[in-house]
């Protein structure tokens, strides 16, 4: 069966550091993967999608970066974090019609 | 362009009653329709999928949904509520001819089941 894992679970940051999410799946090859933001508990907003390796697609204009550097993972960064980047953010596979998410990162950017 | 509107910010059921929870949905083709349950702290899970074939779809912990065509909804229902279906529910819909498989997302809706 497919899993799919992000770290850390919890980060807190200082305005100006970097950033770097991770996200990798199990037990599938090639999956379509993306990566959401969840700001006060409600929507989702995507930010990133990724059809393979070294392929990304931007849905919205930030100061975030995504990269892909194996089949399987989907990392998110930044290289200097603005108060606004706090949120949850949650990474997501899929292959054929439905999307599955992983169990999201909480930051805090203070 | 593809859409979808929950209408309730919260909906609020006594344990053991019958829930349902609203969908509306646009897009230009085909809709595939998804429901999924976040808990506090957690990623979203999969509750069920409308791709084709029956209106009724049933899907886990009891839930299920009906396919509407003619209302554009999809909205998603349980017979008896437990309090521990409290939780953030999302709609979301793809176009067929999304190629990149992308997903609206609703704004979702808290359902509240109180014992």
């Amino acid at each position: 069966s497919q899993t799919i894992h992000q770290w850390p679970a919890t980060l807190v940051q200082p305005v100006g550091s970097p950033l770097s999410l991770e996200c990798t799946v199990e037990g599938t090859s090639n999956p379509n993967l993306y990566w959401y933001r969840q700001a006060a508990g409600r929507g989702l907003q995507l930010l990133f999608y990724s059809v393979g390796i070294g392929q990304i697609s931007s849905e919205v204009p930030q100061n975030l970066s995504a990269s892909r550097p194996q089949d399987r993972q989907f990392i998110l960064s930044s290289k200097k974090l603005l108060l606004s980047d706090s949120g949850f953010y949650l990474c997501a596979w899929s292959r054929e019609a439905a999307q599955y998410f992983g169990p999201g990162t909480r930051l805090l950017v203070l | 362009a593809q859409s979808v509107a929950q209408p309730e910010d919260q909906v609020n059921v006594a344990e053991g009653n019958p829930l349902t929870v609203k969908c509306t949905y646009s897009v230009s083709g085909n809709p595939y329709l998804f429901w999924y349950v976040q808990y506090p702290n957690r990623g979203l899970q999969f509750l069920l999928k409308y791709i084709t074939g029956d209106n009724l779809v049933k899907g886990s912990y009891g839930f299920e949904a009906e396919f509407n065509k003619s209302q554009t909804s999809f909205h998603l229902k349980k017979p008896s509520a437990l309090v521990s279906d409290s939780a953030l529910y999302f709609c979301a819909v793809r176009d067929l001819s999304n190629a990149g498989n992308m997903l609206t997302f609703g704004g979702g809706t808290r359902l509240m089941v109180k014992p």
